[in-house]
Formats: C-alpha cells, structure tokens, sequence
C-alpha cells in the first residue's frame, strides 16, 4: 500500500525558507522508474507542479521557481525533502507531494499525500 | 512554456453527460492525464494515458485526446461526481510536468 504524507509548518514569515518534508511507504526511490514531485495550489486556484527527483538523483525543477527550489531525498528514511527560499505572501498555498509514474513519455501522479497548508504572513 | 486551457467551470444536470475540455497546441501528440479533485481532498487520478481508467474509477469515466483538444466526459452524471477537474501532461521540452487551469463540475 502506498502512502505519502508531507509535513513542515503550517506558518513561515516573508523572506524565510520553507522546508518540507514528504515521508512516504509502500515504495522505493532506489528502485529504478520511481519518482517523487511536488505541487502546491493557492487557495482556490490551480494545481501548480514544483519539482521532481528521480531514483537516480536526477532533478527538475519549474523554470519559474526554479532559483528557489532544491529537492533531495532520503532514501534510507524513505523521504524527499523541499526547500523554498525567500518565502511571500504569495506563495500561501497547500503543498502535495506525490508519486510519479514516469516513463517513455508517461508522467503523471498516481498516489498523493493529504497536502499541508502553508501561509506565509508577518 | 506550455499551456493548457480548461473551461473554468461546467454545469450539468444528473444522469446527463458532462464533457470538459483541455486545450494545447497539438496535444493529441501527448499523453493526457484527468484528476478529481473534491473540496479539502487530494487530487485523484482518473484517467491516464488518454483514455484509461485506474482500477476503481467508474465506467462513466471516459478520455479521448485529438489535435488541440483533449476532453475528460462523464456520463450518466451522479452528484458525487460534483467537483474540480484537471488536466495533465508532460512537456518533454522542457521535462515539465504540467496541469491544465482546472474546470468545476456543478451538478445542478
């Protein structure tokens, strides 16, 4: 059974650095093909991807956010961590992470996690 | 970078078909992926690589991807099915994955 399940804090000030943390279960990201992103949504808007890592280490980023953004894991903990610096108002969102299924021209998430909100205000 | 254009919502009446639609620039040469996404819930998956359906999801669930256009249709709608849909692929480009701007599904 897969589970993903994102943790951090639910408040960070302007220009702070945001950390999460995805813990998941029921996979692998040593085993080749896995893949773990993450994604945010403002309230009541869009799904917005963010970053992927690969079980190779690879790493991909939005071009955007891209400054911004690192992402790394933890195999051993089974956990994939991501930082975003300089944190605005903005950037008030819920954060998923998600397994990604990824191959020959096929990616898409095929498990989530719950989704932490995160609010960024002085 | 690449974009994909959804209606911003969709009404429908129960047992009646819904069809949402996702715009891109030659998308029919892409795979495309819908996601349900219900109020305080996490996206679900349901449909991949078109057409298909994950084991779990309704028969009424169907996908069909052709030249610009994309579209997710739902049929013989129920008012579970009442929520936010997104579309989705991957732009090899520039190794993007990419969500479409999303359409709510009003059942009335």
């Amino acid at each position: 059974q897969v589970t993903l399940k994102e943790s951090g804090p639910a408040l960070v000030k302007p220009t702070q650095t945001l950390t999460l943390t995805c813990t998941f279960s029921g996979f692998s990201l040593s085993t080749t093909l896995m893949r773990v992103g993450w994604i945010r949504q403002p309230p009541g808007k869009a799904l917005e991807w963010l970053a992927r890592i690969d079980w190779d280490d690879d790493k991909f980023y939005i071009t955007s956010l891209k400054t911004r953004l690192t992402i790394s894991k933890d195999t051993s903990k089974n956990q994939v961590v991501l930082t975003m610096t300089n944190m605005d108002p903005v950037d008030t969102a819920t954060y998923y992470c998600a397994r990604i299924i990824g191959y020959s021209g096929h990616y898409y998430f095929d498990y989530w996690g719950q989704g932490t909100l995160v609010t960024v205000s002085s | 970078s690449y974009v994909l254009t959804q209606p911003p919502s969709v009404s429908v009446a129960p047992g009646q078909t819904a069809r949402i639609t996702c715009g891109g620039n030659n998308i029919g040469s892409k795979n495309v992926y819908w996601y349900q996404q219900k109020p305080g819930q996490a996206p679900v998956l349901v449909v991949y690589d078109d057409s298909d359906r994950p084991s779990g999801i309704p028969e009424r669930f169907s996908g069909s991807n052709s030249g610009n256009t994309a579209t997710l249709t739902i049929s013989r709608v129920e008012a579970e099915d009442e929520a936010d849909y997104y579309c989705q692929v991957w732009d090899s480009s520039t190794d993007h994955l990419v969500f479409g701007t999303g359409t709510k599904v009003t059942v009335l």
